[in-house]
């Protein structure tokens, strides 16, 4: 079965420091991946996407993830990150065109320390 | 392009009530999908509709609960006798014919059942 598995609940990073997070997917075929990006009771707001090609993708604020296909990995990161980076972050699957669904996983809270 | 809206942002219902929610997709967007998202929790797939047919319903889609989209613009969201575990937040997305593996997500309806 289709899944996403984020292993970290809960990040707390410094104000300028390197963020990294964690996202493993279990998917049959090549996955389309995605990252969004969530503030206390707000909406998703797409961070940036992964369809095929370069597995090195570029997004919005200054993230990037990289998908790795031997290890199912699809991890975001933003070499320095601001205080307005807090938030929630959502990796997500697309399940099939059949049913149209993104699988999302349980989400990073990410804190930033001043 | 204005986004997907919904309305209410907020619903305050006592146990037992029927709620509707809307939802305007972005224009020319013909393929919406309803999720829903509870407390620490990504969002879960309800259903997933392409132009005015409902191509897809999640089984946590019990029979309280409806969606319709008469013209395939708009979406509504009913939930009948609603039970203090509908308590979420009712996200609603769209996406384009082309390339519509990609989602954009409205900012939610947060539902609190008394």
């Amino acid at each position: 079965a289709q899944s996403v598995t984020q292993p970290d609940i809960h990040i707390t990073v410094s104000e300028g420091a390197s963020l990294e997070l964690r996202c493993n997917y279990s998917y049959g075929a090549t996955p389309y991946l995605f990252w969004y990006v969530q503030s206390p009771g707000q909406g998703l707001q797409l961070l940036l996407k992964y369809f095929s090609g370069d597995t090195l993708v570029q997004g919005i604020k200054g993230f990037e993830a990289e998908f790795k296909r031997s290890q199912s990995s699809f991890n975001l990161r933003k070499p320095s990150v601001h205080w307005s980076d807090a938030a929630e972050y959502f990796c997500a699957v697309y399940g099939s065109s059949n049913t149209g669904k993104l699988i999302f996983g349980q989400g990073t809270t990410l804190q930033v320390k001043p | 392009d204005t986004g997907v809206s919904q309305d209410p942002r907020h619903k305050i219902t006592k146990r037992g009530q029927n709620v509707t929610f809307r939802c305007d997709p972005i224009s020319e967007h013909n393929r919406l999908y309803w999720y829903r998202q509870t407390l620490g929790q990504g969002p879960e797939f309800l259903t997933y509709f392409q132009n005015e047919a409902q191509l897809e319903k999640s089984r946590l889609l019990s029979d309280r609960f409806s969606a319709e989209r008469p013209k395939g613009s708009f979406s509504t969201l009913e939930i009948q006798r609603t039970e203090q575990g509908d308590s979420a937040m009712y996200l609603c997305a769209s996406s384009p014919r082309a390339g519509g593996e990609t989602q954009y997500f409205g900012p939610g309806t947060r539902l609190l059942v008394l």
